[in-house]
């Protein structure tokens, strides 16, 4: 089946602008994750979206990070002001709520001129 | 917060096991231990995981103190698409908290 897909793949953007990446998670997976990797990095936790429960937005590191998800499908990460220091790959991940699996995307790579 | 430390880097030879180890002597009762790995501009892959057996599946085996204060990853044939940054994880209020993880070179 369909694995967990990022649109776009590649973005590149001015310093100041907004941009929006997109995850569409696995059809029916109820849990769903946002991570940051910067260059040579580790997975940053940004956000967590867990079924109807509020999320878990403890890793947004500011103001200008959010992110939304309509009901269990697809979710958009925003970013506004880009800053340089935002360049860095963006990955999804989506599970079953309980299931200790995480299935994750290919990721956005995020260049931030 | 439970935390992994984990070597920063490794070499195998190509057919060897590869054994990867992870220290994390804080985690509670409860806390799972989760393998990731991610090879070169891809997103991570699931391993395998486990609480306080010992656990194997076709990738890997997972073998974890009877302290649960350590674990190691074993590769049993290690190949050269083994070649990738293997992450030893524990779930922390739902969320999986990732390290620097280990790079692991399989050589010929």
């Amino acid at each position: 089946g369909a694995g967990v897909s990022q649109s776009p793949s590649n973005k590149v953007t001015e310093k100041g602008k907004d941009v929006e990446l997109r995850c569409d998670p696995i059809s029916g997976h109820t849990a769903l994750y946002w991570y940051r990797q910067r260059l040579g990095q580790g997975l940053e936790f940004l956000i967590y979206f867990q079924g109807n429960s509020a999320p878990d937005k403890s890793g947004l590191p500011s103001d200008r990070f959010s992110a939304e998800r309509t009901g269990e499908s697809v979710s958009t990460l925003t970013i506004q002001r880009t800053q340089q220091e935002d360049s860095a790959v963006y990955l999804c991940a989506s599970s079953f709520v309980g299931d200790e699996t995480q299935y994750f995307g290919p990721g956005t790579r995020l260049l931030v001129l | 917060d439970a935390k992994t430390t984990q070597p920063p880097s490794m070499d195998c030879a190509e057919g060897r096991a590869a054994n990867l180890p992870c220290n994390h002597s804080t985690i509670s009762g409860n806390e799972y231990v989760y393998w990731y790995r991610q090879i070169h501009s891809q997103g991570p892959q699931y391993i395998i995981h486990g609480l306080k057996n010992n656990e194997t599946n076709e990738m890997a085996s997972l073998i974890i103190t009877e302290d649960r204060k350590s674990s190691t990853l074993i590769l049993p044939h290690a190949t050269l698409r083994d070649t990738a940054v293997y992450y030893c994880i524990v779930r922390v209020r739902g969320k999986l908290i990732f390290g620097q993880g280990t790079e692991l070179s399989v050589k010929p």
